[in-house]
């Protein structure tokens, strides 16, 4: 899952296989999470969100899944397609009143 | 909806000079975040208003950075003077607790080049 240093770790996928994109997050506290997505050139785009008092949240070819006791966010997408190409963020939040931490970022591949 | 709106997209600027960036928040969002995302140090925010008051700029890396917010569809983020480590992209995100929850919408950047 993490960054270390100036280069993104990079997951390479085969196109029509799921993706597992995993993040580990440090504040046990943290009550809200989310993933972006970001394409070359733009901003990023929210792509789901979850909070604490579930653990699987389900969208159109993404899940996220939340496993509070080892701090582990996921993000699933079924069929990889070659738009999904794209450095995925997740993000967490403590509270209503406080600000988003931001992980470094994952690079998804997809072969064609 | 048009979505967050950011001018200019592309600012290169020589070392010394000053900076504005502009941002329009999503009509209706009454929250507003400035980010700036490098290589090195990946997404990071700088300062943040809510309801046009901004209520956390411990992100602000010094005082060549200055935000305002004077009105609840515009804000600038101004840098005097610019340094080369400045050099970025800076984001402008906004989310309304009443209709997007605590989701942030991010516009699409302004590519910053500091000679």
């Amino acid at each position: 899952g993490e960054s270390v240093g100036l280069h993104l770790p990079t997951l390479s996928v085969q196109e029509g296989d799921n993706s597992i994109i995993n993040c580990a997050y440090s504040n046990s506290a943290s009550d809200y999470f989310i993933w972006y997505k970001q394409e070359s050139g733009k901003g990023p785009q929210f792509i789901i969100d979850i909070r604490s008092n579930m653990d699987k949240r389900q969208g159109q070819r993404v899940t996220v899944l939340l496993n509070k006791t080892v701090k582990h966010l996921s993000l699933q997408i079924a069929a990889t397609q070659p738009g999904d190409s794209a450095v995925y963020f997740c993000a967490e939040k403590r509270g209503a009143n406080s600000k988003l931490t931001f992980g470094k970022g994952i690079t998804l591949s997809v072969r064609p | 909806d048009a979505g967050v709106i950011q001018s200019p997209r592309h600012e290169v600027t020589e070392m010394g000079q000053e900076v504005t960036l502009r941002c329009k928040p999503i009509s209706g969002h009454n929250s507003l975040f400035w980010y700036r995302q490098t290589m090195m140090r990946g997404l990071e925010l700088l300062i943040y208003f809510n309801n046009n008051v901004p209520i956390d700029d411990s992100g602000m890396p010094e005082d060549r950075f200055s935000a305002k917010m004077p009105n609840a569809s515009f804000s600038t983020l101004k840098i005097q003077p610019s340094e080369p480590r400045d050099s970025a992209v800076y984001f402008c995100a906004s989310s309304s607790a009443r209709t997007s929850g605590e989701t942030q919408y991010f516009g699409p950047g302004t590519r910053l080049l500091v000679l």
